[in-house]
This record gives C-alpha cells, sequence and structure tokens, in this order.
C-alpha cells in the first residue's frame, strides 16, 4: 500500500520564528490533508490540498502531486501552535492513510 | 458544520470484556472510519466502511469487528478486549467526491484495558 513519510518526527522552536514540515508519499494520490492535533487529541483539519498552493492566515501548504510531496509551513509561530501535524493521502483504493507526524513544540 | 460524536471519551475496561465504541456523524456521509493512535505509530486504520452494512478491513483489523447498520452510526467492536488494545481510537467520516475525500474526525474515546 502507499507509503507516507513526515519529516521532522520533532520540532522544536522559539515563539516567532517559522517552520517547514514535509510530507512524502510513495504513489499518486486523489485527495492530501494536513491535520492539526491539539494537546487535547482533537484533530482539525488545516488543508484540503491535492495540488498547488493555498494560504490561511499564519499556514500555508503546498503540494507538488508530480514529485509526490507536500509542505506545510508557519510563519511567526504562537505557543498555540505546538501539537502534533499530520498529514493524510487518499489512495486510489478509498483507504486513507496518516504518516507518523511532526510533534510541534513552541517555546513562550 | 460536520459533526462527528463518539459517544465515550474515556473507559476502563478489563481483561476479555466485550468493548462498543460507537460513533455518529450528522452529515450524511457516506464513508467512516475507525483509526487507533498509539505513541510513535501515528493512525492506523482499523476498518472502513463505504456504505451501510459494507464495510472492509484496514491495516490492522485483528482483534476488532465493525458494525454498520444505519448510514449516520459506525460502531467499533473488541469482542474480547486485551490489554495490547489499550490506545486511543478515533473515528471519521467522509463524503465520497470524484477529486478525493475530506476527513472529518471525533473527539477520540481513550480506551484502557486492565
Amino acid at each position: 500500500g502507499i507509503q507516507v513519510e513526515q519529516s521532522p518526527p520533532d520540532l522544536i522552536l522559539q515563539e516567532g520564528a517559522n517552520s517547514t514540515l514535509r510530507c512524502n508519499f510513495s504513489d499518486s494520490v486523489n485527495n492530501l490533508q494536513w491535520f492539526h492535533q491539539n494537546p487535547w487529541g482533537q484533530l482539525i483539519n488545516l488543508f484540503y490540498i491535492p495540488s498547488g498552493t493555498k494560504q490561511n492566515g499564519r499556514l500555508s501548504a503546498t503540494t507538488v502531486a508530480t514529485e509526490r510531496y507536500s509542505l506545510l509551513y508557519i510563519s511567526s509561530s504562537q505557543t498555540t501552535d505546538s501539537g502534533v501535524y499530520f498529514c493524510a493521502v487518499d489512495g486510489r483504493d478509498d483507504k486513507i492513510i496518516f504518516g507518523k507526524g511532526t510533534r510541534l513544540h513552541i517555546l513562550p | 458544520d460536520v459533526k462527528v460524536t463518539q459517544s465515550s471519551r474515556y473507559l476502563v475496561k478489563r481483561t476479555g470484556e466485550k468493548v462498543f465504541l460507537e460513533c455518529v456523524q450528522d452529515m450524511d456521509h457516506e464513508n467512516m472510519f475507525w483509526y487507533r493512535q498509539d505513541p510513535g505509530l501515528g493512525l492506523r486504520l482499523i476498518y472502513f466502511s463505504y456504505d451501510v452494512k459494507m464495510k472492509e478491513k484496514g491495516d490492522i483489523p485483528e482483534g476488532y469487528s465493525v458494525s454498520r447498520e444505519k448510514k449516520e452510526r459506525f460502531s467499533l467492536i473488541l469482542e474480547s478486549a486485551s490489554t495490547n488494545q489499550t490506545s486511543m481510537y478515533l473515528c471519521a467520516s467522509s463524503r465520497y467526491e470524484p477529486s478525493g475525500n475530506t476527513i472529518y474526525f471525533g473527539e477520540g474515546s481513550w480506551l484502557t484495558v486492565v
């Protein structure tokens, strides 16, 4: 089945810094989503981005489907950005497969 | 807004007990999913369903079964709970779209098997 790899696994930054999270996938996909899991376990949709670039405030994402990767950018990090970021891909078999996540710690 | 509701947030069960985890979505989505999340392993797909009474195995179905008698409800069943099933369980739903499925999650159920 399709493989999804996220990097880095852990990231510690000072408040105000910028960060880039990466998601690589092993096969063509119908869709790709980025999620943020808050400290209470809730998974929140950030972007639905099968290709191209989207921006939402301090967050933006770019997916290059032909090269099988996606990037999530966080600018001017805040402590509330802490948590785990997952990418998930929708393969051709209707399964939605997740990467193992990037754990982000923003220090005040 | 899409709402996916998991009936129990925190459960403690004994080894060998039968456990039901219930999930309801209110947006008439065709697809529903059960994942478990463990440290260092991310989210792993247990079962999914793309229609009433239909089910498909995910990557780790052993020890679990599911039931989907109504479109809005998808139940995960642990026939005989074991300690290695202690985990957080996440239910999700999505609407099928030709361009791909956007998935929405419930708040999670923390299950401890003692």
